[in-house]
């Protein structure tokens, strides 16, 4: 089956470091979106792109993070600088944009831990 | 963004149905219903979506009324690999990002 690969599984940094997450979407995939989930919060929707163009970042707070799309094979979310709050894990997706009846298929995640 | 309401949490025995109702009263005209199931220390997978009556695959049925503001998703005969959290999404484009994940259904099959 084909995977959404996500880079790094698991990533302990101090408060105030740059934290650089990577997903490798499913090729052929036009959207691509960046979760995140904790407790208390739930899967909270940070961004997304379709056709490596991003549509909406208002889930995303601007000051600290960044997600790009270098190339259609990569997308990237980075933090700088991390704080504690930010300690969650972090979810990758791609699929087909429109409503196509797939659904959309998510990475393992990177588990961020600030301290 | 139309909203979703499920039961938090929900028990059954191996072997038996398991039907989960997800309520969205203001869902649109265009939204289509997908379902998604987390295992602990894994991203959500994709179940199954439909707009209208019944859709099958090969895991599920989908059951959703003619006013569409409730959709049931039904497992046949679960087993305790089917433990696990289940969300249910609804959305203008669901495929598009404007879903929002609800606090989920967290199904707890027994032997």
């Amino acid at each position: 089956d084909a995977r959404v690969t996500q880079t790094p599984r698991h990533k302990v940094t101090e408060m105030g470091q740059e934290v650089t997450m990577r997903c490798q979407p499913i090729l052929g995939h036009n959207t691509v979106f960046w979760y995140r989930q904790t407790m208390m919060q739930g899967l909270e929707l940070l961004a997304y792109f379709r056709n490596r163009a991003p549509l909406d970042d208002s889930g995303m707070p601007k000051d600290r993070f960044s997600a790009e799309m270098p190339d259609a094979t990569l997308a990237t979310l980075k933090i700088q600088p991390s704080e504690p709050r930010d300690s969650a894990v972090y979810f990758c997706a791609s699929g087909l944009g429109g409503d196509n009846p797939y659904g959309y298929t998510f990475g393992s995640g990177t588990r961020l831990t600030v301290v | 963004l139309a909203k979703t309401t499920q039961p938090i949490s929900m028990d059954s025995y191996e072997g038996q149905e398991v039907n989960i109702t997800c309520s969205h009263n203001n869902i649109a005209t265009n939204d289509y219903i997908t379902w998604y199931q987390q295992f602990p220390s894994q991203g959500p997978r994709f179940i199954i979506q439909g707009y209208k009556t019944k859709v099958t695959n090969e895991v599920a049925s989908l059951f959703i009324p003619a006013d569409r503001k409730s959709s049931t998703l039904s497992l046949p005969r679960v087993s305790l690999s089917d433990t696990a959290v289940y969300y249910c999404l609804v959305g203008l484009d669901t495929n598009a990002g404007k879903s929002t994940f609800g606090d989920g259904t967290t199904l707890t099959v027994k032997p």
